[in-house]
């Protein structure tokens, strides 16, 4: 059983360029989300997506852009990025809470390791 | 506001000897607790979680973690650490089961076992 795949795990850009991460969920998961994790940090939430739509949303910019696909997939697509956009970019996946709780456990990936020069 | 507070930036343990890491939380509502460890290179794992019941959880690889409400606090502790626990360990903290998926994490807690 696959867990959460990432791609690339690495890449660097130059400011100003655009980049598209991708991500595949565990097998059995609908729900997609992202997040930012910079050198010495914690990671930060940036959004979520299920049933191909955004649903909630941290405190990112508009730059920061995403879909999901009929398969479940996610791609995350930052613009015009600026060298703090340099981090380590994880994604996770859970199975959609269909009562008053879920399981509470998020599914990462390795994440994709973004240098802006 | 929301917020997950770790103290300890760096620990370094004798492998056998005890551990504690440190969190305390800030939450509006009814927290859901977790501790994740991230080893080099690899994504977050789960080791324990709160929901809510016993206030003293255990998670995997002999880890435990008690929740004081009194003390906005859920410490991690494992009583004999083991060199292959060394890591960044993560406490955070979100709402409605968690997996909204917006997890508020703290800044981490890097662990060092001296052999």
């Amino acid at each position: 059983d696959a867990g959460v795949t990432q791609s690339p795990t690495h890449l660097i850009k130059t400011r100003g360029q655009q980049v598209t991460l991708r991500c595949s969920p565990k097998s059995g998961h609908d729900t997609v989300s992202w997040y930012q994790q910079a050198l010495g940090q914690g990671p930060q939430f940036i959004f979520q997506y299920y049933e191909e739509e955004e649903r909630q949303r941290g405190n990112f910019p508009d730059r920061f852009s995403g879909h999901q696909f009929p398969n479940y997939s996610s791609e995350l697509n930052v613009n015009a990025l600026l060298l703090g956009d340099s981090a380590l970019y994880l994604c996770a996946s859970s199975p959609r809470d269909r009562g008053p709780r879920g399981t509470g456990e998020l599914f990462f990936g390795e994440g994709s390791r973004l240098t802006v020069l | 506001a929301q917020s997950v507070t770790q103290p300890d930036i760096h620990i370094t343990v004798s492998e056998g000897a005890s551990l504690e890491l440190r969190c305390n939380y800030s939450y509006g509502a009814t927290p859901y607790l977790f501790w994740y460890v991230q080893s080099p290179g690899q994504g977050l794992q789960l080791l324990l979680k709160y929901f809510s019941g016993d206030t003293l959880v255990q998670g995997i690889k002999g880890f435990e973690a008690e929740f004081k409400r009194s003390q906005s606090s859920f410490n991690l502790r494992k009583p004999s650490v083991h060199w292959s626990d060394a890591a960044e360990y993560f406490c955070a903290v979100g709402g409605y089961g968690g997996s909204q998926g917006n997890l508020i994490f703290g800044k981490g807690t890097k662990l060092s076992v001296k052999p």
